[in-house]
């Protein structure tokens, strides 16, 4: 069975501090995908990245950057010089990559950034 | 760029109600999901169709139906309502070559 664990269900940091978001999956599949999510408090969720269970590269975009481990079932989200706008609740998700591609979503990590 | 349309964005209604919600996906998606997001909760997939079949299945009551249409279009029939199905629900999109699911704004039921 598939399964998405984010240990951390609330964190709160100060303006300009760098965070990192945990995210532990389980699959049995060797073709899988990973996601991460934003839901700002307005409520929409808004796609960050996915990144394919072939493709262990760290990928940055800005201020954001990713970490996958393959070896330790890990795919870590990195907020640096965090800002207000960052706080929201973010979303691993992971999707088997044949079939219906239905996502199985972690129980998110609230992020409160402290101005 | 042309997003994933809900409607309506609230909606309330009491127990033992019906409710509609509609889903207007991206154009030239062909994939459609509905998710059910209870308060403080992760989203639980609910039911996907394809190419206006049903493709997978989820933690959706017997209560609830839904359907695709000609269009792409679909549509989530809530009967019977209970306390319980007060939630944000979200219908995602995609297309056939398996791009991420881009979501809706939501609808946010709430039953009284």
């Amino acid at each position: 069975a598939q399964k998405v664990t984010q240990a951390q269900t609330e964190i709160s940091v100060v303006e300009k501090e760098d965070v990192t978001l945990d995210c532990v999956y389980e699959t049995r599949d060797t073709t899988y995908y990973l996601f991460w999510y934003k839901q700002p408090p307005s409520g929409e969720l808004v796609f960050l990245i996915r990144r394919n269970s072939f493709d262990e590269q760290n990928e940055i975009s800005g201020r954001y950057s990713w970490n996958f481990q393959k070896s330790t079932s890990s795919f870590n989200f990195t907020i640096t010089a965090s800002q207000v706008v960052d706080s929201a609740v973010y979303f691993c998700a992971l999707s088997e990559a044949q079939g219906t591609y239905k996502y199985i979503f972690g129980t998110g990590t609230r992020l409160k950034v402290l101005a | 760029a042309a997003g994933v349309i809900q409607s309506p964005r609230h909606l309330i209604k009491e127990k033992r109600e019906t409710a509609t919600l509609k889903c207007y996906p991206i154009p030239r998606h062909d994939t459609v999901y509905w998710y059910q997001q209870g308060p403080g909760q992760d989203p639980q997939f609910l039911i996907s169709f394809y190419e206006k079949m049903q493709s997978d299945k989820g933690s959706i009551p017997d209560r609830f139906s839904a359907q695709q249409f000609s269009d792409y279009h679909s549509e989530l029939n809530m009967s019977s309502l209970e306390l319980g199905d007060s939630a944000l629900y979200f219908c995602a999109s995609s297309d056939s070559n398996n791009s991420p699911l881009h979501f809706g704004n939501g609808t946010r039921l709430t039953v009284t």
